[in-house]
């Protein structure tokens, strides 16, 4: 199993241009998430998945967005890149089971900077 | 709201040296507690979990002890290996999908 895969590993984007960050599992969860990790502040949720078909805002959407057409993968998006955005994202997945206990699973991010 | 709080890094010990990294938080309610860790060119793994006062967590030499009197989560080894330098996260999940992350610490051991 290759666990979490996130492609790109690297980017580099001028200010004003769009792309997509593509995340995939092979561990047939049910829930996926989009995570970005800044300098001292740690991981913020970005948006997240509980299945196929529907998506949800997690604590700093704004300037993204994400679609979730297979179970397997979950797309980010951005369409129009500021500086703000440099960051590393981090895509994970977990198992509906007991929340209390459920281990997510992280990719190994994606190294994004917005000139 | 939710947050959790770290010790600053990075940390830097010898081998074989006793390892603590303090974590506290701030929840509502019960939240389950987490230590991940990422070790270089790798995502974020569990290293170890507590889901209610007073449960000790443990995995590879580490533990961790959920205390509500302190809020507090601090990750222990008493031995640390080269092999052990990463950065660690402590998280909290007051909720169903959610989860929330320090800062996280970076640490090196030296041989």
């Amino acid at each position: 199993n290759a666990g979490v895969t996130q492609t790109p590993k690297f980017r580099v984007l001028k200010t004003g241009q769009s792309m997509t960050l593509l995340c995939a599992q092979d561990m047939n969860h049910e829930y996926m998430y989009w995570y970005r990790q800044d300098p001292g502040m740690g991981l913020r949720l970005i948006h997240y998945s509980v299945g196929e078909g529907t998506t949800a805002k997690g604590e700093v959407p704004d300037g993204y967005n994400v679609s979730r057409l297979k179970k397997q993968n979950f797309l980010l998006g951005l369409e129009s890149a500021a500086p703000s955005q440099t960051s590393v994202y981090f895509c994970a997945s977990s198992t509906p089971g007991r929340w209390e206990e459920d281990e997510q699973y992280f990719g190994p991010g994606t190294r994004l900077t917005v000139t | 709201g939710d947050s959790v709080t770290q010790m600053e890094g990075p940390v830097t010990l010898s081998e074989e040296a006793f390892l603590t990294i303090n974590c506290t938080y701030t929840a509502t309610g019960y939240p389950s507690l987490f230590w991940y860790v990422q070790y270089p060119g790798e995502g974020l793994q569990l290293l170890l979990k507590a889901t209610k006062a007073d449960d000790k967590g443990s995995n590879k030499g580490f533990e961790a002890t959920y205390r509500k009197e302190t809020t507090s989560f601090h990750l222990e080894k008493g031995s640390v290996q080269v092999s052990d330098s990463a950065v660690y996260f402590c998280a909290l999940r007051p909720g169903a999908q959610k989860l929330v992350f320090g800062q996280g610490t970076r640490l090196t051991i030296n041989p």
